[in-house]
């Protein structure tokens, strides 16, 4: 059974700042890997999706890594702002099996950035 | 496209009665997902569709949860009798592909509170 770990849980940084959320998955036969943000209250939005073959994305200050192998990514927020607060969150799709279509989903990390 | 719309935006109803959310996905999205979010167990997969088809629906909870899909456009998850349990955030999602780059689109979620 896939089971995906964020870390930290929760995080607080001044605006400016650069910081790093952790993603790992135990199942490492994936197809794809994404990163979602979460306000409070709201729906899901789509930051980046990494394919199984791909080993980053980036979009804006936004950047996504992808170790498959080993099981891991990172999202890199450069130059944080009041406005990255949120809850991210990441999803692994897994490749066949019977949990084929299944989007697997961390608990999310809480991040604040204070002025 | 207005994304993936669902209604009602809140719900709160007593125990026992029949609940009905409502989604619409994104038009020319093959895949349909309905998703469950509660503090205590994260988001999870309840069910999701293809061209209209179920194809896994292991992760309905219980046989009070059912889920169609009548036509391309619309999809409805009921649940008959409701329980306190059953109180969380109900999200659809819809893909163009399983697998493919487009990722996952998800709607602004359904807040159920059962009293």
């Amino acid at each position: 059974k896939q089971e995906v770990t964020q870390i930290p849980a929760a995080l607080s940084v001044p605006e400016g700042e650069n910081l790093v959320l952790n993603c790992s998955f135990t199942d490492s036969a994936i197809y794809n890997l994404q990163w979602f943000r979460q306000d409070p209250g709201k729906g899901l939005t789509s930051l980046l999706l990494i394919q199984s073959s791909q080993r980053e994305q980036t979009s804006g200050r936004l950047n996504a890594s992808l170790d498959k192998s080993s099981g891991r990514s990172t999202l890199y927020i450069a130059a944080s702002q009041p406005g990255d607060s949120a809850t991210y969150l990441c999803a692994v799709l897994k490749a066949g099996g019977t949990s084929y279509g299944k989007l697997t989903f961390g608990q999310g990390t809480i991040l604040t950035v204070h002025p | 496209d207005a994304g993936v719309i669902q209604s009602p935006r809140h719900e709160v109803t007593e125990m026992g009665q029949e609940v009905t959310l409502r989604c619409k996905p994104i038009s020319g999205h093959d895949y349909l997902f309905w998703y469950r979010q509660t503090m205590m167990r994260g988001l999870e997969l309840l069910i999701y569709f293809n061209n209209n088809v179920p194809i896994d629906d292991s992760g309905m909870p219980e046989d009070r949860f059912s889920a169609k899909m009548p036509n391309a456009s619309f999809s409805t998850l009921k649940i008959q009798p409701s329980e306190p349990r059953d109180s969380a955030v109900y999200f659809c999602a819809s893909s163009l592909k399983l697998q493919g780059s487009g990722g996952y689109t998800f709607g602004s979620g359904t807040r159920l509170t059962v009293v």
